[in-house]
């Protein structure tokens, strides 16, 4: 299966400011996918990241807040805008198996976000 | 839209027990379903899954699962569990494998007591 490079692995940031979290796959992938994870709570998905077009958001997630950038097959961005206490959370990249008949989504180890 | 259910949001058990966490979901016409383990601080990984074939299906570190079409679940069993087992379980299922987005349910704290 993929293996997912995502950086940073935590950091603490000010409200107002913005952070680019990265997500760097060993191969290449046709969809990549933006979650998050809030204190306690389960998955979320952000968005959906496909190479060479807009990203495609989930109801309640907006581009201005949460732009993603999918330069190549095997990078992607994603920026928290205008951070908030609110958005201290784990934000995961997420990647289908690139092996045909592999299925199965691999993860990056997270970022872990505090907003102070 | 596919929900995913995951019955009890905390399970104790005792060293060396055996231990099972329980997943429904909606009904689908198709429906691909996976079993992810949250060690804590660290990232998603994925201990099984069913695409088709054999409904039980067995993944890492002695876990299986089995696929009931009929009661529409997916609980994760393992016959003796380990310390090391301690963790946040989640069930997720998709339409289709992918290029498809994960359904998540909302996890279930494992927590191993010696």
């Amino acid at each position: 299966s993929a293996v997912i490079s995502q950086k940073p692995s935590r950091d603490i940031c000010q409200r107002g400011t913005s952070l680019t979290i990265q997500c760097q796959v060993d191969s290449q992938v046709t969809m990549m996918f933006w979650y998050r994870q809030q204190p306690g709570q389960s998955l979320t998905l952000i968005a959906t990241a496909n190479q060479g077009s807009e990203a495609t958001y989930e109801s309640g997630f907006v581009i201005d807040k949460f732009p993603i950038s999918r330069p190549n097959l095997t990078f992607s961005t994603l920026t928290v805008s205008n951070m908030s206490p609110e958005d201290s959370s784990i934000y995961l990249c997420s990647v289908e198996g690139s092996i045909p008949r592999a299925y199965g989504y691999t993860f990056g180890s997270g970022t872990r976000l505090t907003v102070v | 839209a596919q929900s995913v259910t995951q019955l009890d949001s905390q399970v104790p058990v005792f060293e060396e027990a055996p231990v099972e966490l329980r997943c429904n979901y909606s009904s689908s016409v198709s429906v691909y379903l996976f079993w992810y383990v949250q060690y804590p601080n660290q990232g998603l990984q994925l201990l099984l899954k069913y695409l088709s074939g054999s409904t039980l299906v067995k993944g890492i570190n002695g876990f299986e699962a089995e696929f009931n079409k009929s009661q529409t679940s997916f609980h994760l069993r393992k016959p003796s569990v380990h310390i090391s087992d301690t963790a946040e379980y989640f069930c997720a299922v998709s339409d289709r494998p992918g290029a498809q987005k994960l359904v998540f349910g909302q996890g279930t704290r494992l927590t191993i007591n010696p």
